[in-house]
C-alpha cells in the first residue's frame, strides 16, 4: 500500500542544535511528498513539497528536505532549531486514485526544544 | 482574511446528539476535504468534494454526512454522536490538479468532545 512512515514519535533537541526528522515512503512511482507542521491548537501549515527535479528542496522557516530514492526517504532538516519550532511535524504523500488525490499522512513526530 | 475557516472551534455535546461543523474557504479552490485527527494525532481523510461533488468517501460511518452548498463551503453533519467521534476535525481546500501536486490549505480545526 502507498504510505509514509515516521519512525520517531518524539524528538527533543536543544535550541541552536541541528534537526533531522525522518520520513520513509512506499510508493510505486515517484511520489509527491510534503512536510506539514502543526503548532499546538493550530491547523497544518505546509513547510515544503517535492514532486521531481532537484532532490534537495527548500521550504519556509529555514527548513529543507532531501528526497533519496535509494533509501525511500524524505527527511526534514534544519541547521539550527529555534524554540518556536516546537510542534508536531507530519510527512505526507499523495496517493493518486481514480476517485481523486488522497493525501496520506504519517503518524507525526512531536518536536520538543530545550532552552 | 482567513483562508480556510471553521466554526465552531470547540464543540462539547452529549452522546446521541446531532451536530454540524461548518467550513468556508475564500481561496477560490475547487476541492474541499474533511480530515479527522484522533487523540494520537493521526490524521485521516474522511471526505473530498470537487465542485460540490463527492469524489472521496473513505470508510466513514453513514452517520457522517458532508454537504457542499457551493464550491466555497463544505459542512459536516454528524448524527447520533458517539464517544469515539471525539476528535479534532480539520477542513482543507486545494485547487485540484491531476497528480495531486497542489498544496492543501487547512483550517484551524474543530475540537469535538462527546460526553
Amino acid at each position: 500500500a502507498q504510505s509514509v512512515t515516521q519512525p520517531d514519535i518524539h524528538i527533543t533537541v536543544s535550541e541552536g542544535a541541528s534537526l533531522e526528522l525522518r520520513c520513509n515512503y512506499s510508493y510505486g512511482a515517484t511520489p509527491y511528498l510534503f512536510w506539514y507542521v502543526q503548532s499546538p491548537g493550530q491547523g497544518l501549515q505546509l513547510l515544503l513539497k517535492y514532486f521531481s527535479g532537484d532532490t534537495l528542496v527548500q521550504g519556509i522557516k529555514g527548513f529543507e528536505a532531501e528526497f533519496k530514492r535509494s533509501q525511500s526517504s524524505f527527511n526534514l532538516r534544519k541547521p539550527s532549531v529555534h524554540w518556536s519550532d516546537a510542534a508536531e511535524y507530519f510527512c505526507a504523500g499523495v496517493r493518486v486514485t481514480g476517485g481523486g488525490n488522497k493525501l496520506t499522512f504519517g503518524t507525526g513526530t512531536q518536536l520538543k526544544v530545550e532552552l | 482574511d482567513t483562508a480556510v475557516s471553521q466554526t465552531p472551534k470547540y464543540l462539547v455535546t452529549q452522546m446521541g446528539n446531532d451536530k454540524s461543523i461548518k467550513c468556508e474557504q475564500n481561496l477560490g479552490h475547487d476541492t474541499m476535504y474533511w480530515y479527522k485527527q484522533d487523540s494520537k494525532k493521526f490524521l485521516k481523510i474522511m471526505f473530498s468534494y470537487n465542485n460540490k461533488e463527492l469524489i472521496i468517501n473513505e470508510t466513514v460511518p453513514n452517520r457522517f454526512s458532508p454537504k457542499s452548498p457551493d464550491k466555497a463551503h463544505l459542512n459536516l453533519h454528524i448524527n447520533s454522536l458517539e464517544l469515539g467521534d471525539s476528535a479534532v476535525y480539520f477542513c482543507a481546500s486545494s485547487q485540484e490538479e491531476a497528480g495531486g501536486k497542489n498544496e492543501q490549505f487547512f483550517g484551524p480545526g474543530t475540537r469535538l468532545t462527546v460526553l
